[in-house]
């Protein structure tokens, strides 16, 4: 069955610092998106990409955030200038497009900044 | 904007029956989904509803009124690996979702 990969699974990293969390969406998907979860908080939208540009973007999306899709396959997210609140477990997901078909996510990057 | 609201935990014992209420305010409606997320992993799709009524699957059904702007979703013959959050969404024009804060369901034998 044909599944959203993402790593690294586990990110450590010191305040300040950049990183990229890397998405391989499912491939005949056409909308691509990154949630955010903070530990016991609820799965919030932070963006989502379409034929090549951001359709939609979340207040927490700011321009710390961005993201990329650099090949046929591949979907970043980058975090400049990481903050300790950006400590969380980030799903990376896609679908279809259709208003009936469901988002498949990735098992997510549990990102923790020190 | 959204509004999605659901209870923060259920608890119930092995093989019985649960409901998980949500109810939502949205400028638009383009149907409900229900998602299981178990501790640490990603939430997995479960059940879509955008007509009125109960859709079963299995020993899952969601139930959904769109004039009351309330959904439920029923887990019937409890099993141990149930445990876990249950989400209520809801989409937008442009498919992002937007989640309720999630329902834990505790089972135990």
């Amino acid at each position: 069955e044909p599944e959203v990969t993402q790593t690294p699974s586990h990110q450590v990293t010191q305040m300040g610092q950049e990183v990229i969390l890397r998405c391989v969406p499912i491939s005949n998907h056409l909308y691509f998106y990154w949630y955010r979860q903070i530990l016991g908080q609820k799965v919030e939208f932070l963006v989502s990409f379409y034929n090549n540009e951001i359709s939609e973007k979340s207040e927490i999306f700011d321009d710390q955030f961005s993201v990329e899709r650099p090949d046929g396959s591949n979907f970043t997210l980058k975090i400049r200038s990481t903050k300790l609140e950006d400590s969380a477990m980030y799903f990376c997901a896609s679908s279809e497009g259709h208003p009936n078909t469901e988002a498949f996510f990735g098992q997510g990057t549990r990102l923790t900044v020190v | 904007g959204q509004n999605i609201d659901q209870p923060t935990e259920m608890t119930a014992t092995e093989g019985a029956i649960v409901q998980i209420n949500c109810t939502y305010q949205t400028s638009g409606f383009n149907g409900l989904f229900w998602y299981q997320q178990h501790a640490g992993e990603a939430p997995t799709f479960l059940s879509y509803n955008v007509l009125d009524g109960l859709e079963e699957k299995g020993r899952f059904s969601s139930f959904l009124s769109r004039s009351k702007g309330y959904s439920y979703l029923l887990l019937k013959e409890l099993q141990m690996k149930d445990s876990a959050s249950y989400l209520c969404a809801v989409p937008s024009d442009d498919y992002k979702l937007s989640f309720g804060a999630g329902t834990t369901v505790t089972v135990r034998a």
